[in-house]
């Protein structure tokens, strides 16, 4: 049973850049979350997904993008990257809303 | 509005010793209260929670949690600290009727403990 899965584990980017981090379930969840973890700051949530087609912000989605055309998959975008992207950042997924959440390694991202 | 408050960014206690890390909360409604771990290059892992029942709540590792409504706290327990047990823990709150299941997590309590 894998979980949650992210890829990739480490990257850098060049300031402008653009990737996708993947992350993927096999637990069938319909819940799906981004967040992202700065030292000392807790996760934040970018975004989150509460079923297959549909999506919604969290507390900071600016710069950021998302789809979920599947139950499964829920990647993450960066369109242009800047050096306050340069983060460690999580997916997590949940079925109900007495469990608590299933999190990915993590992909730990530096934009120079 | 959700929020947590972990007040100590680092607890240190000595191997054999009983651990509290704290958490405080603010919830609109009925609170869900969980507490996560995380070992270094790794994503969190779950403790235990708090939906509701018993006050004192047992989880994974001998770690144990008491809800206090009237203080709104949920702090983290353990009555004989390892020294594996050094890692960093975060309390996270749910409202029970958020939207999406969102969950609200505190800035962490690096645990430290010394043989």
């Amino acid at each position: 049973n894998a979980g949650v899965t992210q890829t990739p584990k480490f990257r850098i980017l060049k300031i402008g850049q653009s990737m996708t981090l993947q992350c993927t379930q096999d637990m069938n969840h319909n819940y799906m979350y981004w967040y992202r973890q700065d030292p000392g700051m807790g996760l934040k949530l970018i975004y989150y997904s509460v079923g297959a087609g549909i999506t919604d912000k969290g507390e900071v989605p600016n710069g950021y993008n998302v789809s979920r055309s599947t139950t499964e998959d829920f990647p993450l975008r960066l369109e242009l990257a800047a050096p306050s992207q340069t983060s460690v950042y999580f997916c997590a997924s949940i079925q109900q809303v007495n469990q608590p959440q299933h999190f990915g390694d993590g992909t730990r991202l530096s934009i120079l | 509005a959700q929020s947590v408050a972990q007040p100590e960014d680092q607890v240190n206690v000595a191997e054999g010793n009983p651990l509290t890390v704290k958490c405080t909360y603010s919830v609109s409604g009925n609170p869900y209260l969980f507490w996560y771990v995380q070992y270094p290059n790794r994503g969190l892992q779950f403790l235990l929670k708090y939906i509701t029942g018993d006050n004192l709540v047992k989880g994974s590792y001998g770690f144990e949690a008491e809800f206090n409504k009237s203080q709104t706290s949920f702090h983290l327990k353990k009555p004989s600290a390892l020294v594996s047990d050094s890692a960093l823990y975060f309390c996270a709150v749910r409202d029970e009727g958020t939207g999406g299941f969102k969950t609200i997590f505190g800035a962490g309590t690096r645990l430290f403990v010394k043989a």
